[in-house]
């Protein structure tokens, strides 16, 4: 079993350019989570999408889009990296909003 | 909005010897509170999840336990690879979940 796949694992952008980090999942959950994770700081909510078609902003929302493309994927994009946005990123997907979140591996981003 | 503080920051324990790990939340309507394991360069993975205030979980050689205001996560006569930083979530009022922190737990042989 997969459960949830990211990619890619690592990156490194300079300010300014722009990148899709891509979140896939295999569990046939509903509900689907972009988090930042940052030194000293828990997990942040960034996005969320409840259901196919549906997308809600969450804690930090600003600099990033999102696209539920279809049940199974969830993307995160980056349209214009800053410093700021150097992070470790993580998708979750869970049953529904009340059900357990099951987490990938992350995507490590330097943004120089 | 909801909030979780964990506690200690960091716990050194020599193999086999006994703690706990606390979480303290406040949160508009609790839908459950998440415990995970988190491993250096890998996602969080899943322990255990509470619903009601004297609800008890175990696993090995954890416990969780759940009070109105807090979580404990016992750890009896632990092994060096119990070695990890575990993090306490809550779900709230909002989707998502809201985590603390983390509590850095390192067991020497």
């Amino acid at each position: 079993n997969a459960g949830v796949t990211q990619t890619p694992k690592f990156q490194v952008l300079k300010t300014g350019q722009s990148m899709t980090l891509q979140c896939a999942q295999d569990m046939n959950h509903n509900s689907m989570y972009w988090y930042r994770q940052d030194p000293g700081m828990g997990l942040r909510l960034i996005y969320y999408s409840a259901s196919e078609g549906t997308t809600d902003k969450g804690e930090v929302p600003n600099g990033y889009n999102v696209s539920r493309l279809n049940k199974r994927e969830f993307s995160l994009r980056l349209e214009s990296a800053a410093p700021s946005q150097t992070s470790v990123y993580f998708c979750a997907s869970s049953r529904d909003a009340k059900n357990i979140q099951y987490f990938g591996a992350g995507t490590r981003l330097s943004v120089l | 909005e909801d909030q979780v503080t964990q506690s200690p920051e960091a716990l050194r324990l020599q193999e086999g010897e006994s703690s706990s790990l606390n979480c303290s939340y406040t949160v508009s309507g609790l839908r459950g509170l998440f415990w995970y394991r988190q491993d250096p360069g890998k996602g969080p993975e899943f322990l255990f999840t509470l619903y009601s205030a004297g609800e008890e979980k175990e696993k090995e050689r954890l416990k969780a336990t759940l009070t109105k205001k807090e979580s404990f996560l016992h750890i009896t006569a632990p092994k060096p690879e119990d070695s990890a930083t575990y993090l306490c979530a809550v779900g709230g009022g909002a989707d998502g979940l809201t985590f603390g922190k983390g509590t850095h737990l390192i067991i020497q042989p």
